[in-house]
């Protein structure tokens, strides 16, 4: 099973800032890689897939970058509505489908 | 538009049964992939099942292998959960998830329906 770790677990931005959240995959994963982002009382909401594109209407301060086990979601300037708990996903391997433990976005 | 509508949560006792299911709409369901992910109490998510667009695979995570069945029906765009043994830490919310055309990965979730196994 592969082990997905993200770091760190919370982080606290100002808005208009940038903030970088990390994901490590315990083994080569390529880029089958995705991110999600819940909000508090809501579903996950796919962010980026194949580690660096973008889905259907997520805005462009939302990046992704990375392969192999090590991965980067970047959002450029926080928006207040970008506060919420951001999760990766690996499609690598499974099963099992495996996600990390989520990072937690809170304003500074 | 897609939607995906779990129902059938709700309290039930250590070792008891309950079924769980998701109505779709919007989409060809019986051209994708349907998983349950769940989320327990201020956990974070955890991949459950997947069944094929057809029904021919299915595939569980450990933690449920053996006490969880997933299936469909494609004639009612419907994808269930029927769940026995259910044990304290089988306690979360249970989304049901579209698959990303094959690729392991979900594009669309519904609401969730909370599940508490508890006496």
């Amino acid at each position: 099973e592969i082990v997905m770790t993200q770091s760190p677990a919370t982080l606290s931005v100002s808005p208009g800032e940038r903030a970088t959240l990390s994901c490590r995959a315990s083994q080569h994963i390529g880029s089958n890689l995705v991110w999600y982002q819940q909000k508090p009382g809501q579903a996950p909401r796919l962010l980026i897939y194949g580690a660096s594109t973008r889905a259907t209407g997520i805005p462009a301060r939302f990046s992704g970058s990375g392969s192999g086990t090590e991965f980067t979601l970047t959002i450029s300037s926080l928006q207040s509505e970008d506060f919420a708990v951001y999760y990766c996903q690996q499609y690598n391997d499974w099963p099992p489908i495996t996600f990390g433990q989520g990072t937690r976005l809170e304003i500074k | 538009q897609v939607l995906l509508v779990e129902s059938g949560g709700g309290v039930v006792q250590p070792g008891r049964s309950l079924r769980l299911s998701c109505a779709v709409s919007g989409f060809t369901f019986s051209s994708y992939g349907m998983h349950w992910v769940r989320q327990g109490p201020g956990q974070g998510l955890e991949w459950v099942a997947l069944i094929w667009y057809d029904g021919s695979v299915k595939y569980y995570a450990e933690s449920v292998k053996g006490r969880f069945t997933i299936s469909r029906d494609n004639s009612q765009n419907t994808v269930y959960l029927q769940m026995s043994s259910l044990r304290a830490e089988d306690t979360a919310v249970y989304y049901c998830a579209r698959d990303q055309g094959g690729s392991f990965y979900f594009d669309d979730w519904g609401r969730g329906t909370l599940v508490t196994v508890s006496s």
